[in-house]
Order: structure tokens, then C-alpha cells, then sequence
């Protein structure tokens, strides 16, 4: 089945520490994003790729860097966690931009704790 | 600016009664709308999507939503609770070409 990739599932990372989470996708899709998901709140979208075009989102702190090597591979850099960086992280991809076919796709998540 | 609003951030029913959750909507042009589901330490999983088709959209698990522009909403239902459903759900609204505006989220639970 096509699908979103997500590892590892439960990430334990140090404070400080330099941190890489990975996601990686089979159905072929041009954009790919990053989520960040605290408690009980919704998903903030961190940035997106179209193909290799980086978009980041205003907010999203300098602390969180992003690379795509390929089309099915994304990684979500985390260069010094701090205790306020731990949460869910949900990787989505979507067909393209136009909104006939921007349905996201997500994967299963990475929850990290930052001791 | 697109965004949505869910009313009630809990919802407990019972099983096999009504599942109603509400979503309300804000937006400049004609919106696409979204409810996702996420259970315990998973991703997002679509139940269905409104994009200027049928107003009463079915998805997945038997929930359906009905798309009222007189009343800017999109509110989620269920005849009849499962205890799987037990999950949090969320409401979407497609901003500009590739970004979705979620609501805060609704957590069901499931009363035997």
C-alpha cells in the first residue's frame, strides 16, 4: 500500500542534543510538510516542500531546519532541542498545490521527548 | 483570512447514539473543507472532504457532514457511537493553495 513513512516512532533526545526525524512517502507526491503537534492542540504546520523549493513558515523558529534529498525522502533537523520542542511531529504529503489536489496525507507521527 | 472554529473541545456519548460534532467556518472565497481523525499516538486519517461538489459528503466509519453556506458550517455526524470512534477530531479549511487551517480539535469518548 501507498503510504507515509514515519521513524522511529518514539524519539528520546537530550537537551541540546542535535536531533533527526524522518518521513518518507510511496505515493509520489510533489509537496511534503512538517507538522509540529503539541498536547491537545492542533497540528502547526512548520514549513513545506514543493518538490526541492523550501518554504518555511514565519514562525517557525531558526531551530528547526529541513532537508529533502529526493522525492521520497524528508528530514526534519532539530539543531539544539529545548524542553519546549517536545511534541509530535507529523510528516504529510500531498499530490501537488492546486487545491483539486492538496488532500494531505499523513504518516503515524515521532513523539519526542527532550530529557 | 480561512479558518475554522469547532464548538466543544469534549463530547461524550453514548454507544450507539448520535455522534455530532461542530465545525464553523470563515472564509473569503468558496472554502475546501476537511475532518480529520487522529486516535492515540497516530497520525491524521481523513474521514472526508467538501470541495464544491454534493453539499452532504459520506466518508469513512460512517460519518458524514453536510456543507451549509447560510450558515457557514460543516458539522460532522454519526448515527450511531461506536467505542472505536473514541478519538479526536479535526475540522480543516484549505487556505490558498496548500495550507490547512485546523480547529482546536474535539475529543470523543465513548460511554458502554
Amino acid at each position: 500500500d501507498a503510504m507515509v513513512i514515519q521513524n522511529p516512532r518514539y524519539q528520546v533526545t537530550q537537551f541540546g542534543k542535535p536531533v533527526t526525524l524522518s518521513c518518507s512517502q510511496t505515493l509520489n507526491h510533489n509537496v511534503m510538510y512538517w507538522y509540529q503537534q503539541k498536547s491537545s492542540q492542533a497540528p502547526k504546520l512548520l514549513f513545506h516542500y514543493y518538490d526541492k523549493d523550501f518554504n518555511n513558515e514565519a514562525d517557525t523558529p531558526d531551530n528547526f531546519q529541513s532537508r529533502r534529498p529526493n522525492t521520497s525522502f524528508c528530514f526534519l533537523d532539530i539543531r539544539s532541542p529545548g524542553l519546549g520542542d517536545a511534541a509530535m511531529y507529523l510528516c504529510a504529503t500531498s499530490r501537488d498545490w492546486d487545491r483539486d489536489f492538496n488532500e494531505q496525507f499523513f504518516g503515524p507521527g515521532t513523539r519526542l521527548t527532550v530529557l | 483570512a480561512q479558518s475554522v472554529t469547532q464548538l466543544g473541545s469534549h463530547v461524550s456519548v453514548s454507544e450507539g447514539a448520535l455522534v455530532l460534532l461542530r465545525c464553523n467556518y470563515s472564509s473569503s472565497v468558496p472554502p475546501y473543507l476537511f475532518w480529520y481523525v487522529q486516535y492515540p499516538n497516530q497520525g491524521l486519517q481523513l474521514l472526508l472532504k467538501y470541495t464544491s461538489a454534493a453539499t452532504l459528503v459520506k466518508g469513512i466509519n460512517g460519518f458524514e457532514a453536510e456543507f451549509k453556506k447560510s450558515e457557514t458550517s460543516f458539522h460532522l455526524t454519526k448515527p450511531s457511537a461506536h467505542m472505536s470512534d473514541a478519538a479526536e477530531y479535526f475540522c480543516a479549511v484549505s487556505v490558498g493553495d496548500y495550507k490547512l487551517s485546523f480547529g482546536a480539535g474535539t475529543t470523543v469518548t465513548v460511554r458502554a
